[in-house]
């Protein structure tokens, strides 16, 4: 039972141009969502979130939106950077609290070439 | 910055032997964590411990799993007879007590166990 689903195994995008990123989630009681960027031999780094109350959280070239109603948010990275090249998870919680299991999705490799 | 740290980096164990996979979280940290993740799938939860015991385990942390903050310091999740399908990479995660919103979880490298 997937409760957050990351549709595309893998993304690649110009260095510059904007990657966009997708996560869909089916389990109405989430409350609050993640992004956490990956890099091969490292642990999962939290990236952004967004509270069930705000549709657009922004920090720096992140941004993520929220659409409740689809169930559904994106990560926008405008301009993309090589070092951006990543697996990239969404995660979501029932409660924004510290001491919450998290459900992740599968990822999405984004690939930003130079 | 602060770390999570773990080790070993990798396990390679035979299948029904006992493993201990070991975690220093954040020194102020309270919330511990155990998430795992078998190699092209998405990362699952384990189990989170909070004052000493365990506050919510998954379907996964069967009786085979055990979790343990010996001295303070560690937190060392405990697989008792391995199976193949454990083969995974497994990380801890800790988190000061409060809220997600700015910080989410800190996570370690990760443990990478083999079952052979």
């Amino acid at each position: 039972d997937q409760q957050v689903k990351q549709n595309s195994p893998s993304l690649s995008v110009q260095e510059g141009r904007i990657s966009i990123l997708n996560c869909d989630y089916t389990n109405s009681m989430f409350d609050y969502f993640l992004w956490y960027k990956k890099y091969p031999a490292e642990g999962p780094t939290f990236l952004i979130s967004i509270s069930s109350i705000k549709d657009k959280n922004e920090d720096g070239r992140f941004t993520v939106f929220l659409n409740k109603s689809a169930k559904h948010l994106s990560l926008h990275i405008v301009p993309s950077q090589p070092g951006d090249s990543a697996v990239y998870f969404c995660a979501a919680s029932p409660r924004n609290s510290g001491n919450t299991p998290l459900v992740f999705g599968k990822g999405t490799r984004l690939s930003v070439i130079a | 910055e602060p770390e999570v740290t773990q080790t070993p980096s990798h396990q390679v164990t035979q299948m029904g032997q006992e493993v201990i996979l070991r975690c220093v979280p954040i020194s102020n940290h309270l919330y511990f964590y155990w998430y795992r993740q078998i190699l092209g799938q998405k990362v699952e939860f384990l189990v989170s411990f909070y004052n000493n015991e365990i506050s919510e385990k998954s379907e996964i942390f069967d009786d085979q799993f055990s979790v343990e903050r010996p001295d303070g310091s560690n937190f060392t999740l405990k697989i008792r007879s391995t199976k193949l399908e454990d083969s995974a990479m497994y990380f801890c995660a800790s988190s000061e007590l409060g809220t997600l919103r700015d910080y989410g979880y800190t996570f370690g490298s990760g443990t990478r166990l083999t079952v052979v």
